[in-house]
């Protein structure tokens, strides 16, 4: 098993320029988290699907937008990227819709916005 | 005012040194309580949940005190594969809360 696994690694882009991040997860999880994690500051939660079929806003959406494609795949995208969303991005799956469950993350995508 | 806050440290031990350190959290009604480890440029994992009697994972102790709203990871005889950032993380309402890490750096 794979676990996690997220596209791309690394990604620099121009402000206003848009992009998709991919998602998967092969452990038959139902819910999945998309994170963002800057500089002295912990993960903060940009949104989740708690099940296939549905997504909700969380701590910082504005910018973002996301598709729960199906229950292995999760996607976030910058319509119109800024230097402020320059961060590394964490996708994350857990077993079910209760939070508590454990998460587990994929390796990251380090984006820099110029 | 942050949801969980974390001394950001670093701690420089030497190995077989015990190291503590603590997190508080803002959220009285939080729910679950978890430490995480991350190493640098790395994801999070799981290193252990936080049980309201206190709970040991082998060299790892941890504790829950609701009364003062904090939970502590102490690690004994550390060893240099230690060495990494530890994200206290905190369950409240709908969603996890991380604290921004403590950095523990284990010399040899």
């Amino acid at each position: 098993n794979a676990g996690v696994t997220q596209t791309p690694k690394f990604q620099v882009l121009k402000t206003g320029q848009s992009m998709t991040l991919q998602c998967a997860q092969d452990m038959n999880h139902n819910s999945m988290y998309w994170y963002r994690q800057d500089p002295g500051m912990g993960l903060r939660l940009i949104y989740y699907s708690a099940s296939e079929g549905t997504t909700d806003k969380g701590e910082v959406p504005n910018g973002y937008n996301v598709s729960r494609l199906n229950k292995r795949e999760f996607s976030l995208r910058l319509e119109s990227a800024a230097p402020s969303q320059t961060s590394v991005y964490f996708c994350a799956s857990s077993g079910n819709q209760r939070v508590q469950e454990t998460q587990y993350f994929g390796p990251g995508t380090r984006l820099l916005v110029l | 005012r942050k949801e969980v806050e974390q001394d950001p440290g670093p701690f420089n031990v030497p190995e077989g040194a015990t190291v503590a350190f603590n997190c508080t959290y803002s959220n009285s009604a939080s729910q679950s309580f978890f430490w995480y480890r991350q190493d640098c440029r790395k994801e999070p994992k799981l290193l252990m949940s936080v049980y309201s009697s206190g709970n040991e994972d082998g060299r790892f102790t941890a504790q829950l005190n609701r009364a003062s709203q904090y939970i502590s990871l102490l690690i004994r005889d550390s060893k240099l594969s230690d060495s990494a950032t530890y994200l206290c993380v905190v369950m409240g309402d709908y969603k996890l809360s991380f604290g921004a890490g403590t950095t523990v750096t284990v010399r040899a």
